[in-house]
């Protein structure tokens, strides 16, 4: 299996534009999962999908920030507008059973830097 | 809410050394334990879990055990080798009853190994 694929690993924008990243989970996966890392705060859960359907959105930041899931193979998560203090590295994990407590497997990260 | 505390570092040994990185927990109900790897560049990768009290997990020569009297769950190694140089995270899920969560992760041990 390719693993969680991410896109782009890097991205560089302005403030005030607006910033979409994409997650691919592992086919047949059931959960989905955004996470932030930074070196102030770590890694921090944004937000989780089962089977589509967002459960806990109560990491997301504010309301600059949303995240999609329009099907079982793709996910979004769009800053707009975007800010300086948002540059972080972005993860995406994704995890088989959406019943029990299970492995998350991660993708390599989007690197996103607002200048 | 749930929280993980281990030790920051950067934690620096020789080859060859014994390895203890500490790791505790507090949570609602029986959650799963976790710990991650992550080399430069990367993102996470599972190193090792345990679901419930007692069980001992382990992977390529590192182990921990799910110790619930003292919510502890701290990673060693018998001899470490300079591959190990990485950040290591220990993170926890808690069983909602509702599916699967999030991880909630410590800030981050770096390890640091010299020849």
């Amino acid at each position: 299996d390719a693993g969680v694929i991410q896109s782009p690993r890097h991205e560089v924008t302005e403030m005030g534009q607006e910033v979409t990243l994409r997650c691919k989970p592992i086919s047949g996966h059931n959960s989905l999962f955004w996470y932030r890392q930074t070196m102030m705060r770590g890694l921090e859960l944004l937000i989780y999908f089962n089977n589509n359907v967002p459960i806990d959105d109560s990491g997301m930041p504010e309301d600059r920030f949303s995240a999609k899931m329009p099907n079982a193979s793709f996910s979004t998560l769009k800053i707009q507008p975007s800010e300086p203090r948002d540059s972080a590295v972005y993860f995406c994990a994704s995890s088989p059973s959406s019943g029990l407590p299970d492995t998350q497997y991660f993708g390599p990260g989007t690197r996103l830097t607002v200048l | 809410g749930d929280s993980v505390t281990q030790m920051e570092g950067p934690v620096t040994l020789s080859e060859e050394a014994f390895l203890t990185i500490n790791c505790t927990y507090t949570a609602t109900g029986y959650p799963s334990l976790f710990w991650y790897v992550q080399y430069p560049g990367e993102g996470l990768q599972l190193l090792l879990k345990a679901t419930k009290a007692d069980d001992k997990g382990s992977n390529k020569g590192f182990e921990a055990t799910y110790r619930k009297e003292t919510t502890s769950f701290h990673l060693e190694k018998g001899s470490v080798q300079v591959s190990d140089s990485a950040v290591y995270f220990c993170a926890l899920t808690s069983d909602s009853g509702g599916g699967a969560d999030g991880l909630t992760f410590g800030k981050g041990t770096h390890l640091i190994i010299q020849p």
